[in-house]
């Protein structure tokens, strides 16, 4: 079965402080999404994590990806309150797209950060 | 004007009618896709389309039909709306020629069945 599991689901923190957010799935990936969606708002995509050992980082969000271990981490580093939102990763299963045939995109159930001052 | 654009915003209806959600994108995205987000379960793939002659179940289709009428245009029907069909719909595009794929989704479709 294909999961996509993300801890945690609920994540209140100060200004100031880091934390990171775990996602792991259930078998072979080498593709793997993070979208910020912000309250009410549609999903916008952060990044993408296309092979292991890949590490990207925009601001205070850092991204990582263990393909072996079938797991990604959202590091937030000194959060601002601009950062609450909900976190989803996305992990790709099956043929690459451009192959043409089909794969699935499976979303985490998303982390809901609540950053306060 | 926005890049995936759904309409309706927001609509409310009444067990057993029939609702079409549209979705119209500027992107030059070959790939659309339905989901659905109900709280505390993430995204959900109903139907997906890499091009306009490819139509494709996701993982939880039933209850749903989907019409891809151009490269530009795909849309989501509800032959008869039930009440557990509530919930957020987005659509979304991706680029078959990007390598990676990355999703752009529109502002979502909020619909009530009463």
């Amino acid at each position: 079965e294909l999961k996509v599991e993300q801890n945690p689901l609920f994540l209140s923190m100060q200004e100031g402080k880091n934390y990171t957010i775990y996602c792991n799935y259930s078998t072979t990936s080498d593709r793997l999404y993070w979208y910020r969606q912000d309250p009410g708002k549609s999903l916008e995509s952060l990044f993408v994590l296309l092979s292991n050992g890949a590490v990207k980082q925009e601001g205070r969000l850092m991204a990582s990806l263990d393909t072996k271990a079938r797991l990604s981490t959202l590091h937030i580093t000194a959060a601002v309150h601009d950062l609450s939102a909900t976190y989803f990763c996305a992990v790709y299963f099956g043929p690459r797209p451009n192959g043409g045939s089909q794969g699935n995109l499976i979303f985490g159930k998303g982390t809901k950060l609540s950053v306060k001052p | 004007d926005a890049d995936v654009t759904q309409t309706p915003r927001n609509r409310i209806t009444k067990t057993g009618k029939r609702i079409m959600l549209e979705c119209s994108q500027t992107k030059g995205h070959d790939r659309m896709y339905w989901y659905r987000q109900d709280p505390g379960l993430g995204l959900r793939l109903i139907y997906y389309s890499f091009d306009v002659k490819d139509i494709n179940k996701g993982e939880i289709s039933d209850g749903y039909s989907v019409s891809r009428q151009a490269q530009a245009k795909f849309s989501l029907s509800l032959e008869s709306a039930i009440p557990n069909q509530t919930a957020l719909y987005f659509c979304a595009t991706s680029d078959r020629g990007s390598g990676a794929n990355v999703l752009t989704f529109g502002a979502g479709s909020r619909l009530t069945v009463l």
